[in-house]
């Protein structure tokens, strides 16, 4: 069983639509990273959580550290947010990231 | 100031050759992450350095695999004799301080091996 699980592993949705991706993860942590990845790209680092919630432009991203999880929210979601959305975990014992498989976001115009 | 930078983009072996990936960390940044993604499947944290210490390389495979990050010049992931399963794409992450300590965190592009 992975530590990280992500939901839902495939999500397609209209230009404009709100759109949560979810993350449960397994083991104690001391931060949370969410990542996005274009189609033959690079990785970027979208947030890191410790706690609460962190707002960029159009992206939300929240943790609840007593529930072992974290979301991803996009509000009015655009075709140019199709990537795939990769959330980490950083264990709060050792040096290494945990990551789930990912979510692939298509975005129709 | 450039990010993490990773070269070769892509690279092509023949199965039994030697593979050589560079990453240059951020300005700034002393700790070097590698991690491997391959087809299908999410990122595996592979090797984890400092300036000249490898600190933690228990996500890398005992044989045929190593890395470096010397006082000077970029960090340095080698893998030799190349297996058709070592094509995966492999990125590079570098930070500040220890990501425990809320270090910032960037990745590199990648590079895609691909073993012929």
């Amino acid at each position: 069983k992975n530590e990280v699980e992500q939901s839902p592993q495939n999500l397609t949705a209209q230009e404009g639509e709100f759109i949560t991706i979810n993350c449960s993860y397994s083991v104690g942590i001391s931060a949370l990273h969410w990542l996005q990845q274009h189609p033959g790209g690079g990785i970027v680092s979208l947030f890191m959580l410790s706690s609460g919630k962190k707002k960029h432009g159009r992206l939300i991203a929240t943790i609840n550290i007593q529930e072992k999880h974290s979301s991803l929210h996009i509000t009015a979601s655009h075709p140019r947010d199709s990537a795939v959305y990769i959330c980490a975990v950083k264990r709060d014992t050792g040096n290494q990231f945990y990551f789930g498989t990912g979510t692939s976001l298509t975005v129709i115009p | 100031n450039a990010g993490v930078m990773q070269n070769p983009r892509h690279l092509v072996r023949r199965r039994g050759q030697e593979a050589r990936l560079r990453c240059s960390p951020m300005k700034g940044h002393s700790h070097v992450y590698w991690y491997r993604q391959l087809p299908e499947e999410g990122l595996k944290f592979m090797v984890y350095l400092q300036k000249e210490n490898i600190i933690d390389e228990s996500g890398m495979p005992k044989e045929r695999f190593s890395a470096e990050f010397p006082k000077e010049g970029p960090s340095i992931l080698r893998i030799q004799q190349v297996v058709r399963g070592d094509s995966a794409a492999y990125f590079c992450a570098s930070s500040t301080t220890q990501i425990s300590r809320g270090g910032g965190y960037t990745f590199g592009s990648g590079t895609r091996l691909t073993v012929v």
